[in-house]
């Protein structure tokens, strides 16, 4: 599986944008880029998966630069409850294939 | 989106005994399931893949025979962490794969969390 980079740390004031980067330089064709959040003490969470368009649902906005070498993830309107780390990974997207977890960014939304 | 579940969320238990995990699938049919483990302030790190009717594959570095995952059904699978010790203390996770015409996606349970005394 490619690697991805993030930071390790973020701070974002209720009510603004949060935008979370990640840099998948290696990433090859058949990999999707997904992101998941975990809040303290529970499961991940599903946000958003995207091959090489943007996307956008309900939870969040994801931005694939036109090289897919690096990714965005906009959380438009950020609340307390979107503290959490948050995690970029690529894995394709089909099968059974496993989801490898890096260091992720841990998230703090400042009121 | 897709519901897993895990039980139980919590457990306690005495050095040298087994403890069994169970997730589960809610609402949708799982070939696949896949088991973590996380250590405090730490990233999840993926023990094993279970396969519904066959082995498991252990990613390497896990002992098989002292985790022993069992998925018998499309919408169970089991981790019995057997002989537990104290350093086994962690935050167990499961995650299955749901499968559909867009392509797939992994939904996590809520964890459990082992403390062994």
């Amino acid at each position: 599986d490619a690697k991805t980079t993030q930071p390790p740390s973020m701070d974002c004031a209720e009510g603004r944008a949060a935008n979370l980067p990640c840099n998948h330089s290696t990433i090859s064709g058949n990999e999707y880029v997904y992101w998941y959040r975990q809040i303290h003490s529970q499961g991940p969470q599903y946000i958003i998966h995207g091959l090489k368009n943007n996307e956008t649902n309900e939870m969040a906005s994801l931005i694939i630069t036109e090289d897919r070498k690096s990714s965005t993830l906009i959380l438009p309107h950020a609340t307390l409850r979107d503290t959490a780390v948050y995690y970029c990974i690529v894995s394709p997207n089909f099968g059974n294939e496993k989801l490898t977890f890096g260091t992720g960014t841990r998230l703090t939304i400042i009121p | 989106g897709a519901v897993v579940s895990q039980h139980p969320s919590r457990v306690i238990c005495k050095s040298g005994t087994s403890v069994k995990i169970e997730c589960r699938s809610l609402d949708f049919q799982a070939t696949t399931m896949f088991w973590y483990r996380q250590f405090p302030k730490k990233s999840l790190m993926l023990m094993a893949t279970s396969n519904e009717g066959s082995k498991a594959t252990y990613e390497q570095g896990v002992e098989k025979d002292k985790f022993l995952i069992n998925h018998a059904s499309l919408t169970l699978s089991t981790l019995t962490v057997t002989s537990a010790h104290p350093e086994d203390s962690s935050f167990y996770i499961c995650s299955a794969r749901e499968s559909t015409s867009l392509g797939s996606e992994q939904f996590f349970g809520p964890g459990t969390r082992l403390t062994v005394l």
